[in-house]
């Protein structure tokens, strides 16, 4: 069965660095989706993402946050300037089409620790 | 705005007894709910999903929700549990259009005694 997959499963960066988290969605998907979880809190959206645009971004996607699909297959989710508050599960989330009938898949997430 | 509300961040039963775990949810619009679990180091699974067909709701795993309108209500239920359903359970609602964000509950932790 199709899946998505998230590289890496662990990220340690330090304070200030700039990270870049990698998600390869199902391949004939054409909406992609970053959600993070705060240890301990509940999952929440940052960004959705279609036809190489942002279709929708919460208010936690400032501009530190980027996403992008620079080839055929992957979607990144880049954070400039790691904060220690940015500490959290990321994970990423593909759908066929947009809207409630098309189920997103989500991937295993990437645990970012900023130290 | 959308929201919804789960009761009980943790709850536990013993093996064979029913599970029951609550959600109540917010929305301006017909909602879509959905119920999703999350076991140990791993990713969010789809359990089941309301979008206005049916409002009494199969899922994988024996689980079922009904949506109660009158209620707000869109509780999560297995008749009974086994070891394996030990997880974090959370309840989410989107919009009925295009939009597809998905807003999620706090969750409710899953214990399972043997």
């Amino acid at each position: 069965e199709p899946e998505v997959t998230q590289t890496p499963s662990h990220q340690v960066t330090q304070m200030g660095q700039e990270v870049i988290l990698r998600c390869v969605p199902i391949s004939n998907h054409l909406y992609f989706y970053w959600y993070r979880q705060i240890l301990g809190q509940k999952v929440e959206f940052l960004v959705s993402f279609y036809n190489n645009e942002i279709s929708e971004k919460s208010e936690i996607f400032d501009d530190q946050f980027s996403v992008e699909r620079p080839d055929g297959s992957n979607f990144t989710l880049k954070i400039r300037s790691t904060k220690l508050e940015d500490s959290a599960m990321y994970f990423c989330a593909s759908s066929e089409r947009s809207g409630q009938h098309y189920e997103q898949y989500f991937g295993p997430g990437t645990r970012l620790t900023v130290t | 705005a959308q929201s919804v509300t789960q009761l009980g961040s943790h709850v536990s039963v013993s093996e064979g007894a029913l599970v029951l775990l609550r959600c109540n949810y917010s929305s301006s619009v017909p909602p879509y709910l959905f119920w999703y679990v999350q076991y140990p180091n791993q990713g969010l699974q789809l359990l089941l999903k309301y979008t206005s067909a049916a409002t009494l709701v199969k899922g994988i795993n024996g689980f079922e929700a009904e949506f109660k309108k009158s209620e707000t209500s869109f509780h999560l239920t297995k008749p009974s549990a086994h070891m394996s359903d030990a997880a974090e359970y959370f309840c989410a609602v989107t919009r009925g259009s295009s939009a597809s964000k998905i807003i999620f509950g706090s969750g409710t932790r899953l214990s399972i005694r043997p």
